[in-house]
């Protein structure tokens, strides 16, 4: 079945710092979508990605789609203690049961003061 | 004021009796899913709907059961048959049908089976 994999698991980020969330998935989608979840909390879209090679960005987030549209990063640059969380891809494959929306394990975000 | 509900919050079972975890919407979307979340996890899919009266299982759909009986509403069954229920459970919805379209969540139901 579609499998979609995030690295690194764990992200520790001092403040100010720039990282990157990697996905992929084992076919190719649809689209993409990425969602953040605080802690104790739940899911919360961020950005949806459609289209080979796609570069979208929010503030200090930029998203991208692989050009297969197989895989996609998330970068943030100047990393707040806002950033905190945990931040999940979804990757979209509509088949002819309908659309699956797939997440990743995703990537724990820790920064350091 | 529009949105997708879970209840209860947190609730607790004894081993062996099956229990169902509520999830409504009322943002008129015709997709809704079921996640599970197990601690420090990402989430995995048990079951999915496009439309009212059809439903499909994902990847983790063996000891749970569902029904989309209205447009609102997609109960998720936890029964005895699930090995490890204990969890947290999401549910959410999209817009989209053939298209997929942002998913909102509810706020989850957490499941503890002692």
């Amino acid at each position: 079945g579609q499998q979609v994999m995030q690295i690194p698991q764990y992200q520790h980020v001092q403040e100010g710092e720039d990282f990157t969330t990697y996905c992929n998935s084992s076919t190719t989608l649809s689209n993409i979508q990425w969602y953040k979840q605080r802690p104790g909390g739940h899911p919360v879209f961020l950005i949806q990605l459609v289209k080979s090679g796609e570069v979208k960005k929010q503030k200090r987030l930029t998203f991208q789609f692989g050009e297969a549209k197989k895989n996609s990063s998330l970068h943030i640059t100047a990393t707040q203690t806002t950033d905190v969380g945990t931040y999940f891809c979804a990757g979209s494959l509509v088949a002819a049961a309908g659309n699956k929306l797939t997440f990743g394990g995703g990537t724990r975000v820790l920064v350091k003061p | 004021d529009g949105g997708i509900t879970q209840s209860p919050k947190y609730l607790f079972r004894k081993e062996g009796q099956n229990v169902t975890l509520s999830c409504e919407q009322n943002l008129n979307h015709d997709a809704m899913y079921w996640y599970r979340q197990d601690p420090g996890q990402g989430l995995r899919l048990i079951y999915y709907s496009q439309i009212v009266n059809d439903f499909q299982k994902g990847d983790i759909a063996e000891g749970y059961s569902v029904s989309r009986e209205k447009k609102e509403s997609f109960p998720l069954t936890v029964t005895s048959a699930q090995k490890n229920p204990t969890a947290f459970y999401l549910c959410a919805s999209s817009s989209g049908s053939r298209v997929s379209t942002e998913a909102f969540f509810g706020q989850g139901t957490r499941l503890t089976v002692v």
